[in-house]
Order: C-alpha cells, then structure tokens, then sequence
C-alpha cells in the first residue's frame, strides 16, 4: 500500500488565490512526522512546513499551512494569497520510527500552476 | 551556515562508465540519505548512512550500486557500469541525529545523463 497518496497530479490557480493540495498517509506509528517540499524547475528541495502526529494546532508558517485532520489521515497543505512563484511541484512526505530510525517517504506530487 | 553541497550538479557519462557523485552534509549532521528522483516522479529512498556504516540500503539496486560515507570526507553514491536506465535526478540529504521531527535538508542534486 501507498504510503503516501496526492491524488492531484495538476492543480491550477489564480494569482491572489488561495489553494489546498491534498495528502494522506498510512501508518501504524503512534509517532511520525509530516513534511511538505516544494521543488521549482530549477530542481532543488525546498522544505515548507512540518507536523507532529501529536501537535494540537495545525502548523503554520507564513502564507503556508497544514490542515492535519488525524483520524482521517490527511495533511493538506493550504497556500494563502498565491504568487506566480509559487508554481512548482509540491511533494507530501512523512517520516515515522518503526525500525529505530527514519527516513522520508515521498508521495508522487502535486504541480502547482499560478496564473496572473 | 553552507547547506547540504552536493557534486557535481551536471554528469554525462557513456554506457558502461563510472558515475561518482559526491555529498558534503551540513555542518552538524551526522546522518545522509540518498534519494532518486526519475523524470516526473518523486523521490524513492536509496541508502541511509552515518558515519562509516550503512544503516538501511534497502532502495539500493543489488548490482552495481554503492554508497559510502567515510569517517573524513563527503559520502560518496558510486554508480558502476551505468545504463541509460540509470538517467535521473540523485539527491543527497541530512539530518541531526534525531527522530521524526526534523526535515531533512537537500542539496541540489546531481543530474545523470548516460548517453
């Protein structure tokens, strides 16, 4: 089973705009991390914004948040305001500690297009 | 605070050559990952590795694929006898030696073309 699922291959927006890209997970580890990286076409791995499995409040960091609904296994990531920089591809990943460490499953991604 | 430095960032080889591709974590980490990324796909985990031992290398190829990370000096992927099935993106990546909570830092990749 995938470990990670965006269903959103393509998603467009107007500039200004908000937008929310859709994540959900699988795991049976109480404990696990969810991270978000935005990859321009320039190529590089940006990272946006991480979550807790047992943070309270959504996190947030500037014009980016993540919408973490537990029981369902979702951690949508919100873009308020968009900006034609924003257009990239966008990558949920999660980290978890079964084994005694942890690496970083990707989900395929979401290609985010903002236009003016 | 230089980040994760990785490469070169441009590498061609002919078919049945060596690829080297080099990674300097960030000052502080002590633990490197090395990710593949094929042309619009995400990222698929290939090694795990602290100093001097390989933790988890079970997203490595069996043949012709290996990594190390030397006690002084960068990690080092090693790719023998390249096929064009080997043309993609490789991503090196570190950490602090800590659990879930911490993103891993990217460098910015090592792009392989086998011509």
């Amino acid at each position: 089973a995938q470990k990670i699922t965006q269903t959103q291959p393509g998603m467009f927006v107007q500039e200004k705009e908000a937008v929310t890209l859709d994540c959900t997970y699988d795991t049976s580890d109480p404990s696990y991390g969810l991270f978000w990286y935005k990859q321009p076409s320039s190529g590089e791995m940006i990272f946006l914004i991480y979550q807790g499995s047992y943070d309270q409040q959504n996190a947030t960091e500037g014009r980016y948040s993540l919408n973490f609904q537990k029981a369902r296994k979702s951690a949508n990531l919100v873009i308020s305001a968009s900006q034609l920089g924003d257009s990239a591809m966008y990558f949920c990943a999660m980290r978890e500690s079964l084994s005694g460490y942890s690496t970083l499953t990707f989900g395929k991604g979401t290609m985010l297009l903002v236009s003016p | 605070n230089a980040g994760v430095m990785q490469n070169p960032r441009h590498l061609v080889r002919r078919r049945g050559q060596e690829a080297r591709l080099r990674c300097s974590p960030m000052k502080g980490h002590s633990h490197v990952y090395w990710y593949r990324q094929l042309p619009e796909e995400g990222l698929k985990f290939m090694v795990y590795l602290q100093k001097e031992n390989i933790i988890d290398e079970s997203g490595m190829p069996k043949e012709r694929f290996s990594a190390e990370f030397p006690k002084e000096g960068p990690s080092i992927l090693r790719i023998q006898q390249v096929v064009r099935g080997d043309s993609a993106a490789y991503f090196c990546a570190s950490s602090p030696p800590t659990g879930t909570h911490s993103p891993l830092h990217f460098g910015n990749g090592t792009r392989l073309t086998v011509t």
